[in-house]
């Protein structure tokens, strides 16, 4: 089945700083999304972006589906942005979605 | 508009025991999905529903078992509870029976077995 690496595994950042995580696919994608999973465990839609750029205030994100990545930016970090961001695809030919393994985020004040 | 509901929240269960999670969506969608969420690891999938009537093993399908029971609802049944089946478990709903569709989650049910 697809594989999907995120990096890097863990990150601590100071409220302000910037940053960007990756998610690579091992294959061709008909489907990715990003979720940010809070410190109550509660998983939020973050992006669905197969291909292409999207914004949503502080955070945008690209997948340059033809390289098999896709990249999370969080700008002006703050506490609230604490928590887990999974990376999900969908394979073509299928429906379900297959995760990585997340990064950890700390965002301190 | 709830979106994607779960209950019960939280469930202890002994080694042996049987309970239903049970799942609804508001959102009209055909799919509906479980997985289950382990410590440090992304969520896999148990079962999923592509369409009213029909159900499909994930890739952790073993020691459960669903029901679709009609659009709106979804339910995973453990018949004998294992202390491998402590984990969190959260149902989702998309829109298409096949397809790429953006996936929306339920709350999650934190599941303990003793």
């Amino acid at each position: 089945g697809i594989q999907v690496e995120q990096s890097p595994p863990d990150l601590i950042l100071q409220e302000g700083a910037n940053s960007t995580l990756r998610c690579n696919f091992s294959d061709s994608v008909n489907n990715l999304q990003w979720f940010h999973q809070n410190p109550w465990g509660q998983l939020i839609n973050l992006f669905y972006i197969p291909s292409g750029t999207k914004q949503n205030g502080r955070l945008s994100a690209t997948t340059v589906a033809t390289e098999r990545y896709s990249l999370l930016y969080i700008s002006s970090s703050q506490t609230t942005d604490s928590g887990v961001y999974f990376c999900a695809v969908v394979t073509s030919g299928y429906s379900t979605l297959t995760f990585g393994k997340g990064t950890m985020l700390l965002v301190s004040p | 508009n709830a979106g994607v509901t779960q209950t019960p929240k939280f469930q202890v269960l002994k080694t042996g025991q049987s309970m239903t999670l049970q799942c609804a969506q508001d959102m009209n969608h055909n799919s509906m999905y479980w997985y289950r969420q382990d410590p440090g690891m992304g969520l896999r999938l148990i079962y999923y529903s592509a369409s009213e009537g029909t159900t499909d093993k994930g890739e952790v399908p073993n020691g459960y078992n669903v029901s679709r029971l009609n659009k709106r609802e979804f339910s995973l049944r453990l018949e004998s509870a294992a202390p491998s089946q402590t984990s969190v478990y959260f149902c989702a709903s998309s829109e298409a029976g096949t397809g790429p569709y953006e996936q929306y989650f339920g709350p999650g049910t934190r599941l303990t077995v003793t």
